[in-house]
């Protein structure tokens, strides 16, 4: 199975602020790494696919970037609806894996 | 795109559960569909997935032979059948559309599942 390792656990950032998330993936999963959004209390919501396509409706301040083992998400202006826990989820192959997320507050 | 979760409850240990999902607004038939669930303070782990036609099925092994997911096309509806429950099964489970690659491009609003005695 492919283990996905996520950084930061937690992380809190100033509105307006850059803030970066991080996926490291035990094996190549070349760029088939997704990122999702969940806010407390709802379901899950797809950002980010193949590394660096933005979901429909993804505001452009999300970006994504990596290739090989390493992936990261990028938020560049920290907004207060951007409070929320953020997922890396590895599309490359069964069984599908999970980052343990990290959880994202504002300063 | 909508899907609707339903069946969650409190259950016993050692015992089944089926839960359902009501797919609308976009062509069941042309996706394939997964469950992916969420233990209390815990992160996303994904359950099962089934392929358009239902020929394939895909579960991780804390699951697999336990857990069995199908679809009904003329009810355009997901399920998941859930035996010999643990309480380490006890999580929200979302059932979700698969996007042009196995990720998840679209979740239900989710159902609780407790397993307790």
């Amino acid at each position: 199975d492919i283990q996905m390792t996520q950084s930061p656990a937690s992380l809190s950032a100033s509105l307006g602020e850059t803030v970066s998330i991080e996926c490291l993936a035990s094996e190549g999963i070349s760029n088939d790494l997704a990122w999702y959004q969940k806010k407390s209390g709802k379901s899950p919501h797809l950002l980010i696919y193949t590394t660096s396509r933005l979901q429909d409706g993804v505001p452009s301040r999300f970006s994504g970037s990596g290739s090989g083992t390493r992936y990261s998400l990028k938020i560049s202006g920290m907004q207060p609806e951007d409070e929320a826990d953020y997922f890396c989820q590895q599309s490359y192959k069964y069984p599908l894996t999970f980052g343990s997320g990290t959880k994202l507050e504002i300063k | 795109v909508q899907l609707v979760e339903s069946g969650g409850g409190l259950v016993q240990p050692g015992r089944s559960l089926k839960l359902s999902c009501a797919a609308s607004g976009f062509t069941f038939t042309d996706y394939y569909m997964a469950w992916v669930r969420q233990a209390p303070k815990k992160g996303l782990e994904w359950v099962a997935t089934i392929s358009t036609r239902g020929t394939t099925t895909y579960y991780p092994d804390s699951v697999r032979g336990r857990f069995t997911i199908s679809r009904d096309y003329a009810k355009s509806s997901l399920y998941l059948q859930m035996n010999s429950l643990k309480s380490e099964d006890t999580a929200t489970y979302y059932c979700a559309r698969h996007g042009q690659r196995i990720n998840f491009d679209n979740w239900g609003q989710g159902v609780m599942v407790t397993v307790s005695s």
